[in-house]
């Protein structure tokens, strides 16, 4: 079955070491994006890409990279300057590069929990 | 102001009865506008789009009021299964149509 696939589900790191969150999808989507959801907040984009070796930063992009290799992957780096990075952290697609999220809905992973102390 | 805005909840309802809520956007410049649903610790998953004229889907309608700004979601004979968070998303096309998300309503439905 085609999706999206966030691993790990569950995620501990100590305060000031990089970590690194897997997202894969086999949907042959174009689009790729990062948000992270907090109690009590909607969800926020971090980074997006639209096509491979492209990538734009998002509203809250301090403290986070990504790259986009390959269509399938865009793995998201939390690096020891995100102040506060324990949260919810949701992969998402979509079909096409096409703007309009009438005509390309969104479609998730899992999500991975970071916890860090 | 935030730029899309629900009451937060919880809503406790009777199983069967009818519910409905409420998201105010800020940008009169907002094009595209859903409904997901997120389970406790789940992903959202997209419920149901929201279209100019309202639109119906089974048990659910979705109504925007362009006038008010403000987009609604009806929920009728409401289930058990029916207990989650509802997130209200707004695109507009002077911000790239990037997908701005509301906080979310609880619903808990009580037998």
């Amino acid at each position: 079955d085609g999706g999206i696939t966030q691993s790990p589900k569950y995620l501990f790191r100590k305060e000031g070491q990089n970590v690194t969150l897997s997202c894969e999808q086999n949907l042959n989507h174009d689009a790729m994006y990062w948000y992270r959801q907090d109690p009590g907040q909607g969800l926020r984009l971090i980074y997006y890409s639209q096509i491979v070796n492209d990538f734009q930063k998002g509203d809250i992009a301090e403290g986070y990279s990504v790259s986009r290799e390959k269509k399938e992957s865009f793995p998201l780096t939390v690096t020891s300057a995100q102040k506060n990075p324990t949260a919810f952290y949701l992969c998402a697609s979509r079909p096409s590069t096409d703007l309009n999220p009438y005509n390309s809905p969104l479609h998730f992973g899992n999500g991975t929990r970071l916890t860090v102390t | 102001r935030k730029e899309v805005e629900q009451d937060p909840g919880p809503f406790n309802v009777p199983e069967g009865a009818t519910v409905a809520f409420n998201c105010t956007y800020s940008n009169s410049a907002s094009q595209s506008f859903f409904w997901y649903r997120q389970d406790c610790r789940k992903e959202p998953k997209l419920l149901m789009s929201v279209y100019s004229s309202g639109n119906e889907d089974g048990r659910f309608t979705a109504q925007l009021n362009r006038a008010s700004q403000y987009i609604s979601l009806l929920i009728r004979d409401s289930k058990l299964s029916d207990s989650a968070t509802y997130l209200c998303v707004v695109t507009a096309w002077d911000s790239n149509y990037q997908l701005i998300w509301g906080a979310g309503t609880k619903l808990i439905i009580k037998p």
